[in-house]
């Protein structure tokens, strides 16, 4: 059965290093998204990829953070500085094309900020 | 107001009962409706989806979609402690680029 991939799947880190995250979609997947995930909260979009191109990324901290899908395939999500409030479940979905399609979710990366 | 509600919970059922979760919605536009399943410490699994108004069916849960009262809700019967569990509703708006927008979700416990 396609899955989505993450690596890793926990990361700690020290308040002010870099990080990075990555996500393979399901194979033929031309929609891939980033969500960030606090405890008790539902998924937040940090960014939307339409193949290469940014289509949403209006909640993405971009003094920080950075995402990208260079070949329209797998995707790298960074956070440079890292903060204390960066500390969540950060999941990354796809979808196939054509509407408004059902959406999976890899089993998402745990950063641990200290 | 939040674009999609839920009730926090926790909702408890007693085992072999039917559970019912209920979800509204804000943007009257919206086209698609989805029903996750998030276990503590887990990703979320999608379990239904539902795109037009009634019932539909799948094992031994039911979505149902009310557009018009801009509500959605999600039946499982015969609950099983394994149905214990975090429930995300996620509603599609847009066109063309679809965004999805999700509820905080309903903590279930189903108690032997």
């Amino acid at each position: 059965e396609a899955e989505v991939a993450q690596s890793p799947r926990y990361k700690i880190t020290e308040k002010s290093q870099a990080v990075a995250f990555w996500c393979d979609p399901i194979s033929g997947h031309a929609t891939l998204y980033w969500y960030r995930q606090i405890l008790g909260q539902g998924p937040e979009l940090l960014v939307q990829f339409q193949d290469e191109s940014v289509v949403d990324d209006s909640q993405l901290p971009k003094d920080r953070f950075s995402a990208e899908r260079l070949k329209g395939v797998d995707s790298t999500l960074k956070i440079q500085p890292a903060e204390l409030g960066d500390s969540a479940m950060y999941l990354c979905a796809s979808s196939g094309a054509g509407g408004p399609r059902e959406q999976y979710f890899g089993p998402g990366t745990r950063l641990t900020v200290t | 107001q939040k674009e999609v509600e839920q009730n926090s919970g926790p909702l408890s059922v007693p085992e072999g009962a039917i559970a019912s979760l209920n979800c509204t919605y804000s943007d009257r536009v919206s086209q698609s409706f989805f029903w996750y399943r998030q276990y503590s410490g887990k990703s979320p699994e999608l379990i239904m989806s539902i795109y037009s108004n009634g019932d539909k069916e799948d094992g031994r849960f039911t979505a149902q979609l009310n557009k018009a009262s801009q509500y959605v809700s999600l039946l499982i019967r015969d609950s099983q402690p394994s149905d214990s569990a975090t429930y995300l509703c996620a509603v599609s708006t847009g066109t063309g680029t679809y965004k999805y927008i999700f509820g905080t979700g309903t903590r279930l416990k189903v108690l032997a």
